[in-house]
């Protein structure tokens, strides 16, 4: 399943698919980007990051994508677990400056 | 376990009640963040503190105070808050001021406040 946006839209995804978390960000100067999970009750949790050199980057199970001509960011995770279950969000950043997304809930259904 | 504590978890305070959230952070860093996240709200950033020193004020109103006794504490003081205010307050930390936007920064879990 494929979610777009900054708004808090949610993504309904059968256990075992792979899900695609995509983002928009605002500053073509960002050089530096980030996927957090949060957890219900919890604070963000790093889980992957870019940089502006890079076009693709591969953790275990995430991939995060860039596209810095459409300034598009997208986080894709395979073979989605229950313990995926969290709000996602993207944070672009560099310069001293960082900005933090909505975020992207994500539901996996067992 | 993150590395970086809140305390308390919760917190349900009147308006007219003074009190005060806890950071502390066993990372080595030097940078420390104040955060306020609402409901469907990006993360907002309140007040950055690097090598002590405070170098960011987002804002935000003088019912907020914060203290940064040195770089492995940050608390914050309140007093007189509206209900506005109820929100997740998050504390997070990274090497430095610097490298805290361009690495990632370490949070803690949260203190949930309620105004009643």
């Amino acid at each position: 399943g494929e979610s777009v946006g900054l708004h808090l839209p949610t993504l309904s995804v059968q256990e075992g698919d792979n899900s695609i978390i995509n983002c928009a960000y605002s500053n073509s100067a960002s050089d530096y980007f980030i996927w957090y999970k949060q957890e219900s009750g919890k604070g963000p949790q790093f889980i992957i990051d870019i940089r502006s050199n890079m076009d693709k980057r591969q953790g275990q199970r995430v991939t995060v994508l860039l596209n810095k001509t459409v300034k598009h960011l997208s986080l894709q995770i395979a073979a989605t677990q229950p313990g995926d279950s969290a709000v996602y969000f993207c944070v672009e950043g560099g310069y001293q400056k960082v900005t933090f997304g909505t975020g992207t809930k994500l539901q996996v259904i067992p | 376990e993150t590395g970086v504590t809140q305390t308390p978890r919760h917190l349900v305070m009147g308006m007219t009640n003074k009190k005060s959230l806890k950071c502390e952070q066993h990372l080595g860093h030097n940078a420390m963040y104040w955060y306020k996240q609402s409901a469907k709200k990006p993360l907002e950033l309140m007040f950055v503190y690097n090598f002590k020193e405070q170098t960011e004020n987002n804002s935000v109103p003088s019912r907020f105070s914060p203290e940064c006794p040195n770089s492995s504490h940050l608390f914050l003081h309140l007093h007189t808050l509206q209900p506005e205010d109820s929100a997740l307050y998050l504390c997070a930390s990274s090497q430095d001021k610097l490298t805290g936007s361009n690495q990632p920064q370490h949070f803690g879990d949260g203190t949930r406040l309620s105004i009643l």
